[in-house]
């Protein structure tokens, strides 16, 4: 069965600058895909980013971009300019051929004025 | 707005009852996704369907069912309620059954059970 391991259950980022959030999995398949998700005190779930296992350029959205470590199987996520609004929970999640979404514990990010 | 609806937003009840959770995926989303959120288990998938048929099945009890139908919205039903029930229980859908299309998620159904 596939894992997916967020080591950090709260991490804090001054307005502005630069975080990385860690996940890990672990996995027998060779075609997967990778997520971020991003849940603020809302609750809503919202997609932050995707990554396409048999992609080797790493994705970006913005100031949101990931370093995918196929051989690592690690997934990290990094937030340039990091702004208020960033505050949330954040979840990896993975998608292989069951195509339900396996998902970590989940990051707290809290950044500071 | 991720265009999924989930009724109610919230939900009280008592132990031995029985709920039913309802959800209406994006407009030509055939494929519809339950997922539970509880602090001891985290995000975890309960139930698949496509197109009307049961797809997948996650870690979902058997005191609980679910269903989608012809036009497309599915319903969770919960019964003989424990406490350990408490959570919140998002829908998601997607375009197809197919591993290049993202889920979205609607915005959650918070269920308390006292």
């Amino acid at each position: 069965a596939q894992t997916v391991t967020q080591s950090q259950p709260e991490m804090s980022v001054q307005e502005a600058e630069t975080v990385t959030l860690s996940c890990t999995y672990d996995t027998s398949e060779s075609d997967y895909y990778l997520f971020w998700y991003k849940q603020p005190p809302s609750r809503q779930m919202i997609l932050v980013i995707r990554q396409e296992a048999y992609k080797q350029q790493n994705a970006t959205e913005n100031r949101f971009s990931v370093n995918f470590q196929k051989a690592a199987k690690s997934f990290s996520l990094k937030i340039s300019d990091s702004q208020l609004g960033d505050a949330a929970m954040y979840f990896c999640a993975y998608r292989g051929g069951s195509e339900k979404l396996v998902f970590g514990k989940g990051t707290k990010l809290t950044v500071n004025p | 707005d991720s265009g999924v609806t989930q009724t109610p937003k919230h939900l009280i009840t008592a132990t031995g009852q029985r709920v039913t959770l309802r959800c209406s995926p994006r407009s030509g989303d055939l494929s519809v996704y339950w997922y539970q959120q509880s602090l001891d288990q985290g995000l975890q998938f309960l139930i698949q369907y496509y197109n009307g048929e049961e797809r997948a099945k996650g870690n979902i009890l058997e005191r609980f069912s679910a269903q989608q139908f012809p036009d497309l919205h599915s319903e969770l039903n919960l019964s003989s309620l424990e406490l350990g029930d408490s959570a919140l229980y998002f829908c998601a859908s997607s375009v197809t059954s197919g591993r290049v299309y993202e889920q979205y998620f609607g915005p959650g159904t918070r269920l308390t059970v006292t």
